[in-house]
C-alpha cells in the first residue's frame, strides 16, 4: 500500500492555466505539508496543515491556494501558472509531535 | 531565519572508499533528521537525533548531533553502489514547533562501482 501518494506524477501546461495537484496519506498522520523543489534540488517548505487546519503559510503568492478536505488530504490549487512555477512538488506527511517526514513521490510541474 | 550549511554539495568517490557529510549552522535546533532521496522519487527519512552529542548507527552510516545541536555529520564506511542519492539534512525548530522542517541544500552523493 502506497503510504503517501500524489497525483498527477506529470503535469505540463501552458502559462496562465489554473492547475491542481492531490495528495493523500494511509498513514493516519495529522499532519501535512507542501514542498517545492527547485533545478537545484533546494526544498522548501510551502504550506502545512494539521487536522485541517492551515499551521504554515510561508511567503508563497497568493496564486498558490491549498485545501485540506479532511486530515488524510491536502490538495494545492495554482492560478495563472508562471514560468517560475515549474518545478517539483512534493506532498509529505507526519505525527505533528515528532515532524518525521514522509514524502510522497512528487509531481514534475512544467510551465511553458 | 534558520539556515543549514551542507557541505560538500557534491561527492564522487569509488566504491569502499568512507566519507563524511556535514551539515553546519549557527542556530540551535530541537532535532535533526537526515533524508536520501533518489532519482525521481520523494525524500526518505534514514534518522532522527535529538539530543546533543547523540551518535546512531544504521549499518554502515553513523550519525552524529554536536553537542550544542547546531550541527550534525553523516559518515558512511565503505560506501556501495547503492548509496548514491541526495542527502538532506532538516534541523527541526528549537522552538518546540517539531513539525516546522528547515533543510540544507542537500549533497549530492555518487558511488562509482
Amino acid at each position: 500500500d502506497t503510504a503517501v501518494s500524489q497525483t498527477p506524477k506529470y503535469l505540463v501546461t501552458q502559462m496562465g492555466n489554473d492547475k491542481s495537484i492531490k495528495c493523500e496519506q494511509n498513514l493516519g498522520h495529522d499532519t501535512m505539508y507542501w514542498y517545492k523543489q527547485d533545478s537545484k534540488k533546494f526544498l522548501k517548505i510551502m504550506f502545512s496543515y494539521n487536522n485541517k487546519e492551515l499551521i504554515i503559510n510561508e511567503t508563497v503568492p497568493n496564486r498558490f491556494s491549498p485545501k485540506s478536505p479532511d486530515k488524510a488530504h491536502l490538495n494545492l490549487h495554482i492560478n495563472s501558472l508562471e514560468l517560475g512555477d515549474s518545478a517539483v512538488y512534493f506532498c509529505a506527511s507526519s505525527l505533528m509531535r515528532t515532524g518525521e517526514q514522509f514524502f510522497g513521490p512528487g509531481t514534475r510541474l512544467t510551465v511553458l | 531565519t534558520q539556515l543549514l550549511e551542507q557541505s560538500p554539495q557534491f561527492l564522487s568517490i569509488q566504491e569502499g572508499e568512507n566519507l563524511t557529510v556535514y551539515c553546519n549552522s549557527s542556530s540551535v535546533f530541537s532535532s535533526l533528521q537526515w533524508y536520501r532521496q533518489e532519482p525521481g522519487e520523494g525524500p526518505v527519512l534514514l534518522v532522527t537525533v535529538v539530543t546533543g552529542g547523540e551518535v546512531k548507527k544504521l549499518k554502515r552510516l553513523t550519525f552524529q548531533f554536536g553537542d550544542a545541536r547546531k550541527d550534525s555529520s553523516l559518515h558512511i564506511t565503505a560506501a556501495q553502489t547503492g548509496d548514491t542519492g541526495l542527502y538532506l539534512c532538516a534541523g527541526a525548530d528549537s522552538g518546540g514547533s517539531n513539525y516546522k522542517l528547515t533543510f540544507g541544500k542537500g549533497t549530492l552523493l555518487t558511488v562509482n562501482p
